[in-house]
């Protein structure tokens, strides 16, 4: 299993320009999250889904989209990006029911916003 | 949502036993206490997490206070590669989505 994978690592944009991040999971995991990590930090939640065709907002929701248009995958969008979206962006991913509560963690999409 | 208070940072000894402490005032019944560490320029990973009694794993002990006000991380022998920031989270079982919720986290810097 690669467990959850995020694309692309690294990402300049300048401000105004619009880009997606893609998080994927093959553990068969309900619920994805997406988090931003700024220097010194701990992690802040977007926005969350709790099973496909579902998304709900986090902590920090503004200026960021999302979808979940199917179970493995789960996508992360900036419209038009502003330099405060600079920042390293985890997605996560948990399985549904059970004892065991366990996210497991992307290894990070790094953003600079010019 | 319920906060944790833990220190800025810890230093530790290679091979010596690590007690990371964190505080909880306000859980509530319905609060488990769980633990992740991050490492340098990764993602955070599961260290351990427990409801109201003392919890083991090959990684680490959770020493949970009797009345759940507080709690303890224990790595029994630590290595170069514990050095890592942990953070102490409270997650409601009754919330929506199963959040987790970061704070500062405590660094670990683990001395040869």
């Amino acid at each position: 299993n690669a467990g959850v994978t995020q694309t692309p690592k690294f990402r300049v944009l300048k401000t105004g320009q619009s880009m997606t991040l893609l998080c994927a999971q093959d553990m068969n995991h309900e619920y994805m999250y997406w988090y931003r990590q700024d220097p010194g930090m701990g992690l802040r939640l977007i926005h969350y889904s709790v099973g496909e065709g579902t998304t709900a907002k986090g902590e920090v929701p503004d200026g960021y989209n999302v979808s979940r248009l199917k179970k493995q995958n789960f996508l992360l969008g900036l419209e038009s990006a502003a330099p405060s979206q600079t920042s390293v962006y985890f997605c996560a991913s948990i399985r549904l029911g059970g004892r065991d509560y366990e996210q497991y963690f992307g290894p990070g999409t790094r953003l600079t916003v010019t | 949502d319920a906060k944790t208070t833990q220190p800025n940072s810890m230093e530790s000894n290679e091979e010596e036993p690590v007690h990371l402490p964190c505080n909880h005032s306000t859980i509530s019944g319905t609060d488990y206490i769980h633990w992740y560490r991050q490492l340098p320029s990764q993602g955070p990973e599961y260290v351990i997490h427990g409801l109201t009694s003392n919890v083991n794993n090959r990684m680490a002990s959770l020493a949970i206070a009797e009345d759940r006000k507080s709690s303890t991380l224990i790595l029994h022998r630590a290595t170069l590669r514990d050095a890592a920031v942990y953070y102490c989270i409270l997650r409601d079982v009754l919330a929506a989505g199963n959040k987790l919720t970061f704070g500062g986290g405590t660094r670990v810097l683990v001395k040869p």
